[in-house]
């Protein structure tokens, strides 16, 4: 199955940092995405990568994948405490999303 | 911005009781999906739907569930004889192609089996 692992499971940090979440895959991919879930709520998409680009950026966001090693890292630059949240990564084969355990980030003022 | 919308948001029920899931889409999609989280687990998929039909289901999703779009605009998810093990988080989904495009998640619906 195409199961994904992120790690860090939970990333603590000060505002202004940089915070980098890593994501892995075992199976091909059409693409990759990156979910944000705020306490309590649904989730929402962030950025789309597809499996013949490297590296793309949203604003503060950028994501790299590296198909070759089955992997993907979102980096959130200059940190908010509004980016705390747990922070998924999501395959897409055919159609289904196939989701990551996530990433707890925890943003100190 | 459109978004997708679920009813009630919290739904609590007595085990063996029928309880339905409602969703309201984005006007425009024509994929939709029922993806649920037990507390403090993944998000996983259940099933999704297009042109009336089920497209994919997942080995979750087995006799004791059924999606429904009974109308242009909502889209349900009924779960036959609850068990415990189905309280969860339930979020639908929607988006306008397969697969090529992010799915727009609602806030979901927090089952409570008792």
């Amino acid at each position: 199955s195409q199961q994904g692992e992120e790690d860090p499971q939970a990333l603590s940090i000060q505002e202004g940092e940089n915070a980098t979440m890593n994501c892995s895959y075992k199976t091909s991919i059409n693409n990759l995405q990156w979910y944000r879930q705020n306490s309590g709520r649904g989730l929402v998409h962030l950025i789309l990568i597809r499996s013949n680009e490297r590296e793309k950026h949203s604003g503060r966001l950028r994501v790299t994948l590296d198909t070759s090693k089955k992997s993907s890292s979102l980096l959130i630059t200059a940190s908010r405490a509004a980016d705390t949240a747990s922070y998924f990564c999501a395959f897409s084969g055919y159609s289904t999303l196939t989701f990551g355990k996530g990433t707890m980030l925890l943003v100190s003022p | 911005e459109p978004e997708v919308t679920q009813t009630p948001s919290h739904q609590v029920t007595q085990m063996g009781q029928e309880v339905i899931l409602r969703c309201v889409p984005i006007s425009n999609h024509l994929y939709f999906y029922w993806y649920r989280q037990i507390l403090g687990q993944k998000v996983e998929f259940l099933v999704s739907f297009y042109n009336n039909e089920i497209s994919e289901k997942s080995e979750i999703f087995d006799d004791q569930f059924s999606v429904e779009r009974p109308d242009g605009s909502n889209f349900t998810l009924k779960i036959r004889s609850t068990k415990l093990e189905d309280s969860a988080m339930y979020f639908c989904a929607s988006s306008d192609s397969r697969g090529e495009q992010p799915q727009h998640f609602g806030d979901g619906t927090r089952l409570s089996i008792l």
